[in-house]
């Protein structure tokens, strides 16, 4: 079945530092990809979202590039912040249960001052 | 103000005991979902439903029921034959069931087994 592989945390940062979280996904169909931000104790926000090859989705200093050739969809920042601390979950659309998300286990980012 | 809403954001459930977490959305979709989350695992599809009446197990469906007899309503119910049901559930909405559509959640129900 389809699958979201993604990089393992936690992640320390210092502010102003470049970062990167790397995503890989296994799909059967063409999925859509997304990247979703988590705060302590509160439900997922949508980050970004590409919805076919070679699209890159931006938001707030984020982006991610949809590569289809090698099933990847990095998550990249050039300076994070330190409210950029967060849990961060890459996900695709799952064709086989009416697009439901599928996600992976979630990247811990914590950013230094 | 549009969004998603659950309740409770916390709650507690004795061993034997079936509880009820509620979802509502106000943003006119048509597709709901709900999700659970443990820690340091993602999300895992729980339910969905793409229209009123109707509904689809997800991938953890065992223990758990829901309705959606109202358009903007989809309670799930946790049911004694769900074996460890402490964990972090979602709800979350999106306009129609389509490759590119976004998912909105709501703020989530954190429910422990006493």
């Amino acid at each position: 079945g389809d699958s979201v592989t993604q990089m393992e945390g936690p992640v320390t940062l210092s502010e102003e530092a470049f970062l990167t979280i790397n995503c890989t996904y296994t799909a059967t169909g063409y999925p859509s990809l997304f990247w979703y931000v988590q705060y302590p104790g509160e439900g997922l926000q949508l980050l970004l979202k590409a919805t076919k090859a070679d699209d890159k989705g931006s938001n707030k200093g984020f982006e991610a590039t949809y590569r289809k050739e090698t099933t990847s969809f990095h998550l990249e920042k050039g300076s994070v912040q330190v409210s950029d601390s967060a849990v961060y979950f890459c996900a695709l659309s799952d064709s086989n249960s009416g697009y439901a998300l599928n996600f992976g286990k979630g990247t811990s980012l914590l950013v230094t001052p | 103000d549009g969004g998603i809403t659950q309740s409770p954001k916390y709650l507690f459930r004795k061993e034997g005991q079936n509880v009820t977490l509620s979802c509502e959305q106000n943003l006119n979709h048509d597709a709901m979902y709900w999700y659970r989350q443990d820690p340091g695992q993602g999300l895992r599809l729980i339910y969905y439903s793409q229209i009123v009446n109707d509904f689809q197990k997800g991938d953890i469906a065992e223990g758990y029921s829901v309705s959606r007899e109202k358009k903007e309503s989809f309670p799930l119910t946790v049911t004694s034959a769900q074996k460890n049901p402490t964990a972090f559930y979602l709800c979350a909405s999106s306009t129609i069931t389509a490759r590119t559509d976004t998912q909105y959640f709501g703020p989530g129900t954190r429910l422990t087994v006493l």
